[in-house]
């Protein structure tokens, strides 16, 4: 059994440009969840993707988008890149809306 | 909005038993409580989790106070790779988020 993994491991980009990121959920678990965590700080929720849809979003405004495919894996797809983009993002699945386990992350940096 | 409040900092020898509280003091009776760590710069771990009884497992204990407002991680025998963050998270059963507030960071010390 393979646990959560997240593509690619790191990133950069800059001002205005776009991004995918992608997460593999763990074996069994249908649902995804993805969080920002900025230097210094906690995760934060974005949001969740459960059976193909979403389920619950954070303060996050409509340029941070996703997908859940019909396996499970999800992407977040983040538009007109901000300085404050840079920081960790984390994915998180599930089996429905139980216990989360989080994969390893992928730092984006945005110069 | 943060349900948890906890030390900003611990530190632990090495060996010893490393006890971190956590108040929640505004718990709900459908909330449980959830305890997760991260090691610098990883995804955090789960930990363990309960609603109103102790719960232990192979990683740590949960103690939680018979009102439900205060809880107790337990990591019995401390490592130098138990030095992370900590969080003590209250979350509805369904819910779909984790508030992750500042946690505690734990440092072991050899």
């Amino acid at each position: 059994e393979t646990g959560v993994t997240q593509s690619p491991t790191h990133l950069i980009k800059t001002r205005g440009q776009q991004v995918t990121l992608r997460c593999s959920s763990q074996s069994g678990h249908n649902t995804v969840s993805w969080y920002q965590q900025a230097l210094g700080q906690g995760p934060q929720f974005i949001f969740q993707y459960y059976r193909e849809e979403e389920n619950g979003r954070g303060n996050f405004p409509p340029r941070f988008s996703g997908l859940q495919f019909p396996n499970y894996s999800s992407e977040l797809n983040v538009n007109a890149l901000e300085l404050d983009d840079s920081a960790l993002y984390l994915c998180a699945s599930s089996v429905d809306q139980e216990t989360q386990y989080f994969g390893p992350g992928t730092r984006l940096l945005v110069l | 909005d943060a349900k948890t409040t906890q030390p900003t900092s611990m530190d632990c020898a090495e060996g010893r038993a490393a006890n971190l509280p956590c108040n929640h003091s505004t718990i709900s009776g459908n909330e449980y409580v959830y305890w997760y760590r991260q090691i610098h710069s990883q995804g955090p771990q789960y930990i363990i989790h309960g609603l109103k009884n102790n719960e232990t497992n192979e990683m740590a204990s949960l103690i939680i106070t018979e009102d439900r407002k205060s809880s107790t991680l337990i990591l019995p025998h401390a490592t130098l790779r138990d030095t992370a963050v900590y969080y003590c998270i209250v979350r509805q059963t369904g819910a779909n988020n984790l508030f992750f507030g500042t946690g505690t960071r734990l440092t072991v010390i050899p």
